[in-house]
């Protein structure tokens, strides 16, 4: 399994501030994966980054990939409220089945 | 985008009662379909992988008689909790994904209540 982990566990902001989350994982991968998932729903994928990548934008996203300290950043920049949500990281390759942390919990005041 | 559709949103019944909940892909071929369960706060614990036309491959500690999965085509999969007890009450999701390197769509859960 490309099980990612995700770092802080936990992020309270205001809004418009920037959120970071980070994610490491431990095997070699070929993408790797951030979702959403808001409070009892299920994971909303945000974007992918492949392993040639280094930096991806998406909107206010911004995913970054350092596949030689295996880890990953997701930026969300202007934060809103509506951006509380958890946020879950996973690797990808082939076949391999993406298995997720505990995520990171955002929760930005208005 | 890919959508995958997850039946029913909710679910209480009294315990001793089977419960099949169903994940469906509207637009796109999964040729693998996940399902995870995942307790309050927590993150999800894949419960099993099933690829169509062949049986489901179930996590370490995971008991198949209990939790049924059938994934008889590309667009449909089912899990079937048979004789539900309270202790199996919990947050049910299914993901599915197309051949190579894609990555998971997920359901929007089956919240399931035994009582």
């Amino acid at each position: 399994s490309q099980q990612g982990e995700e770092d802080p566990q936990a992020l309270s902001i205001q809004e418009g501030e920037n959120a970071t989350m980070n994610c490491s994982y431990k095997t070699s991968i070929n993408n790797l994966q951030w979702y959403r998932q808001n409070s009892g729903r299920g994971l909303v994928h945000l974007i992918l980054i492949r392993s040639n990548e280094r930096e991806k934008h998406s909107g206010r996203l911004r995913v970054t990939l350092d596949t030689s300290k295996k880890s990953s950043s997701l930026l969300i920049t202007a934060s809103r409220a509506a951006d509380t949500a958890s946020y879950f990281c996973a690797g990808g390759k082939g076949s391999y089945i993406p298995t997720f942390g505990r995520g990171t919990s955002l929760i930005v005041h208005p | 985008g890919a959508v995958v559709s997850q039946h029913p949103s909710w679910v209480i019944c009294k315990s001793g009662t089977s419960v099949k909940i169903e994940c469906r892909s509207l637009d796109f071929q999964a040729t693998t379909m996940f399902w995870y369960r995942q307790f309050p706060k927590q993150s999800l614990m894949l419960m099993a992988t099933s690829n169509e036309g062949s049986k489901a491959t179930y996590e370490q500690g995971v008991e198949k008689d209990k939790f049924l999965i059938n994934h008889a085509s590309l667009t449909l999969s089912t899990l079937t909790v048979t004789s539900a007890h309270p202790e199996d009450s919990s947050f049910y999701i299914c993901s599915a994904r197309g051949p190579g390197d894609q990555p998971q769509h997920f359901g929007d859960g089956t919240r399931l209540s035994i009582l």
